[in-house]
């Protein structure tokens, strides 16, 4: 029973399209983020929801947006895929607090590797 | 501006060994630091964790070490296991999570 999934695992497209990447979480977590990893290996924040509302975005092309229609359901949609978009995204959850709570800590799940031609 | 981080791209240690990952940040306003722990196609999991007035945390085979003047971090782990090799991410909170680019782990039988 998955806490965190995320589809589609992998995906390849064309320059110039349109894709979605979706992630659930069924922890009952209040905040769910989206992280890129890139050829780097750096793991950094995009957006992050709370309760639906979104807050933190940052520097990302406005190319990206992400859609929360509920607390469980964090969802990325891209526009106009360009090649420096090819990376893993993971999406995250946690419940909102100071830590040292264990609900506070991140969740991951496995990832969406996407792969712009 | 990287504000974790991980010099050390890849490590490698025979098995039963004691392995020590390292970590480094820049901001003092961080009040708890994490690492985590990746495998090949698999999301990162927490492993262990370690709030700022603390120094050492343990966990059976894991332990991290908190050098707060440093601004460093540790996580050791002994006696080291072929699945222990992994990719370990340390990470820092201060209400936002940043993450260093991680630490390729191979334990060797």
């Amino acid at each position: 029973d998955t806490a965190v999934s995320q589809t589609p695992k992998y995906l390849v497209t064309q320059m110039g399209n349109d894709k979605s990447i979706k992630c659930e979480q069924n922890l009952g977590h209040d905040t769910m983020y989206w992280y890129k990893q890139d050829s780097k290996k750096f793991l950094k924040i995009m957006f992050s929801y709370n309760n639906k509302e979104l807050i933190i975005n940052e520097t990302v092309p406005n190319r990206f947006s992400p859609k929360s229609p509920d607390k469980a359901h964090l969802n990325l949609h891209i526009n106009s895929l360009e090649l420096g978009d090819s990376a893993v995204y993971f999406c995250a959850s946690n419940q909102a607090g100071r830590l040292p709570s264990r609900a506070n800590v991140l969740t991951f799940g496995a990832g969406s590797r996407l792969t712009v031609l | 501006d990287q504000q974790v981080k991980q010099n050390s791209p890849s490590l490698s240690v025979q098995e039963g060994r004691i392995s020590i990952l390292n970590c480094d940040y820049t901001n003092s306003m961080f009040d708890y630091f994490l690492w985590y722990k990746k495998y090949p196609a698999e999301g990162p999991t927490f492993l262990i964790s370690i709030s700022s007035i603390k120094d050492k945390n343990e966990d059976g085979r894991f332990t991290v070490f908190l050098n707060k003047s440093a601004k460093h971090l540790s996580l050791h782990i002994v006696p080291s296991q072929p699945g222990d090799s992994a990719v370990y991410f340390c990470a820092a909170s201060s209400g936002q999570f940043y993450f260093g680019t991680g630490t390729s782990l191979t334990v060797i039988p």
